[in-house]
């Protein structure tokens, strides 16, 4: 597509459900990103995937958070058992490739409310 | 570790003047590239203005420009004209050379006054 498509727009839920946020990444970008934008935390980097693997998982909060890639597209965070700290804009990005000369181009995010 | 701080919370400018939004940086390493984005209501991250750290040479895109000063680790963004269209919250961000996480400042909001 012509830019990094994120799914739902907005998302709310109840504490203690589980939820699943979409990325699709511009076509041919095998590195993917996701961050999380907070009041209290700012932007935080969560997981970096090059193609199908996640080399760097250091950033996710918890082990209620996941992710993963299918065939080297569309990827899904999925956060179980959800809290209130949770809400947040969850922000999802690709590049050309994972080196730092390749810029990373952000979809609009996904703004989890936790009830 | 490295940190990003923009100590400016929120800047203010009349449309068609100049402003300039600070960011400082803390790093040890000599590989590293700077980046100024702009994030509009829509919430989407769009890319400003990339510096490479060796790289003399301020980065100038259109209206944007920085002033990158290695030494004293500081990345400021002028906007020049300022245009109605400007007004977003602009986030400074670092990225180590060979590394892909981008380490982000708090932000400044933008306000381009008629």
């Amino acid at each position: 597509g012509a830019g990094v498509s994120q799914s739902p727009s907005n998302k709310v839920t109840e504490k203690g459900k589980d939820v699943e946020l979409r990325c699709d990444p511009i076509s041919g970008h095998t590195a993917l990103y996701w961050y999380r934008q907070s009041l209290g935390q700012g932007l935080e980097f969560l997981i970096y995937f090059q193609g199908n693997s996640a080399p760097d998982k250091s950033g996710l909060p918890s082990d209620r958070f996941s992710a993963e890639r299918t065939g080297g597209s569309v990827s899904t965070l999925t956060i179980q058992r959800t809290q209130q700290e949770d809400s947040a804009v969850y922000l999802c990005a690709s590049s050309r490739d994972g080196g730092s000369n390749q810029p990373q181009h952000f979809g609009d995010g996904t703004r989890l409310s936790i009830l | 570790a490295q940190t990003v701080t923009q100590s400016q919370p929120e800047m203010s400018v009349q449309e068609a003047e100049t402003v300039t939004l600070s960011c400082t940086y803390d790093t040890s390493e000599s590989d590293y590239y700077l980046f100024w984005y702009k994030q509009p209501p829509s919430r989407q991250m769009i890319l400003v203005i990339r510096q490479e750290a060796y790289k003399q040479q301020n980065a100038t895109e259109n209206r944007f420009s920085v002033n990158f000063q290695k030494a004293a680790k500081s990345f400021s963004l002028k906007i020049s004209d300022s245009q109605l269209g400007d007004a977003a919250m602009y986030f400074c961000a670092y990225l180590r050379g060979s590394n892909y996480k981008l380490t982000f400042g708090k932000g400044t909001l933008l306000t381009v006054n008629p």
